[in-house]
């Protein structure tokens, strides 16, 4: 069973459209989180949820709406896209809550193209 | 300026090679992070530490809190091994939040 699961692995699409990632974890984890990846490598945070909770959320464009309708679960909607959001989008979850945080774990990526 | 800085961003070793790769921050941290990205995208946690020392299989992960420096350590490398390494640290006040290194792209040949 795979820990953390994003769907989908690939995404190409247009500018102008409307697109969502889907995140779960079956961990038991209480902390989830959105990364983005760069073309060149680099990791950010883009949201955190604790328990269904938002606790961070970084200067990211409202145009990324994170939904998280339980604790497992934390999904992705972005509107409107623009070629700029083309990236890897990474979803991961670890135990604890808050300040309060362990290990992470991610799940295996989401490549979104902005054609 | 990042706050996190990594060293060396690459590194190409010989099998069997002793590897250290250098992660250096300049705030206050709870705990560091070594992350391991495979060639095809997907990204482990390597070791979560605070303070001293950590062991895995040929993997060792030391931190220094007063220096503000930590290093990961693969002993007896392998071809296997080739991965990007990343070193992300929670910020003292960043609660959950993760500040993440430019990685170390290693690369070991047969």
């Amino acid at each position: 069973d795979t820990a953390v699961s994003q769907t989908p692995k690939y995404l190409v699409t247009q500018m102008g459209n409307d697109k969502s990632i889907k995140c779960e974890q079956n961990l038991g984890h209480d902390t989830m989180y959105w990364y983005k990846q760069d073309s060149k490598k680099f990791l950010k945070i883009m949201f955190s949820y604790n328990n269904k909770e938002l606790i961070i959320n970084e200067t990211v464009p409202n145009r990324f709406s994170p939904k998280s309708p339980d604790k497992a679960h934390l999904n992705l909607h972005i509107n409107s896209l623009e070629l700029g959001d083309s990236a890897v989008y990474f979803c991961a979850s670890s135990p604890g809550g808050g300040g309060v945080t362990g290990e992470l774990f991610f799940g295996e990526g989401s490549r979104l193209t902005v054609l | 300026k990042n706050e996190v800085e990594q060293s060396p961003q690459n590194l190409t070793a010989q099998e069997g090679e002793f590897i250290t790769i250098n992660c250096s921050y300049s705030v206050g941290i709870s705990a560091l992070h070594w992350l391991q990205q495979h060639p095809g995208g997907g990204i482990v946690s390597l070791f979560m530490l605070s303070s001293g020392k950590k062991k895995h299989g040929r993997l060792i992960a030391t931190i220094n809190i007063q220096e503000k420096h930590s290093s990961l350590h693969i002993t007896a490398s392998h071809p296997r091994d080739s991965a990007v390494y990343i070193c992300a640290v929670r910020l003292l006040r960043g609660g959950s939040r993760l500040t993440f290194g430019e990685g170390t792209q290693l690369t070991v040949n047969p």
